[in-house]
């Protein structure tokens, strides 16, 4: 039921782009996204609701394609401050499973100067 | 806004030894809340959560326990910790559904 996350590194020049991918088994009630520093707590960056649903702060920003139970994070121009890992959450709806929050493996970006 | 607040920031427990780790949410009531743990390097292992009070859901069989005695209180529990416990612990809470999550900042357990 883990989200599965690709790829697993990526490794950019300042300035360049990145999408990271998540993909589920089973349908999804929302997609959160998180990106954590080394040695820190995961921090919000965004959280997708609907099928289709699209959004964006700053050059960092996310989809959501119900249908196939997906959802990418585009990173554009990355600064040397986007480093980190990211984290997708998925929410499942409903049943037994409900309020539950799982995380996929995480994908580690690394910007250099 | 909601705040997570988890302590201690870092332990070191023999083995064999109890632990309790303990999790307050403040600025929301009835959150949906969270025990992960991370090995170095790796991702994000839901332990335990719980939509309320004294509603547990365990998703990884091991020694560990989770309690939530109020509905803002969240403790991670075992009666005898093993080498393979060490980790970095994350709280989390949320109202669930259409919100995100908050983080408190985490416990480094080193088990020797």
């Amino acid at each position: 039921q883990q989200p599965v996350q690709s790829p697993q590194a990526v490794i950019l020049r300042e300035g360049e782009d990145a999408v990271i991918n998540c993909s589920s088994s089973k349908a999804l009630y929302s997609v959160h996204w998180y990106r954590q520093k080394h040695g820190e707590a995961p921090v919000f960056l965004m959280i997708l609701l609907k099928g289709g649903e699209q959004k964006g702060h700053d050059k960092i920003s996310a989809s959501f394609n119900e249908k196939k139970q997906q959802s990418s994070l585009y990173l554009t121009a990355s600064q040397l401050s986007y480093s980190g890992t990211y984290f997708c959450g998925t929410e499942i709806p409903g049943g037994t499973s409900y309020g539950k929050l799982t995380f996929g493996q995480g994908t580690i970006l690394t910007v250099h100067p | 806004s909601q705040t997570i607040h988890q302590w201690p920031a870092t332990l070191v427990q023999p083995v064999g030894s109890p632990l309790s780790l303990e999790c307050t949410v403040e600025g929301t009531s009835n959150p949906n809340l969270y025990w992960y743990r991370q090995a170095a390097g790796r991702g994000l292992q839901l332990l335990f959560y719980s939509v309320g009070i004294g509603q547990i859901s365990s998703e990884v069989p091991q020694n560990l326990s989770a309690s939530r005695p109020q509905d803002r209180q969240f403790i991670l529990s075992s009666k005898k910790l093993l080498l393979s416990d060490s980790g970095f612990y994350l709280c989390a809470g949320g109202r669930g559904g259409h919100t995100e999550a908050f983080f408190g900042q985490g416990t480094r357990l080193t088990v020797v």
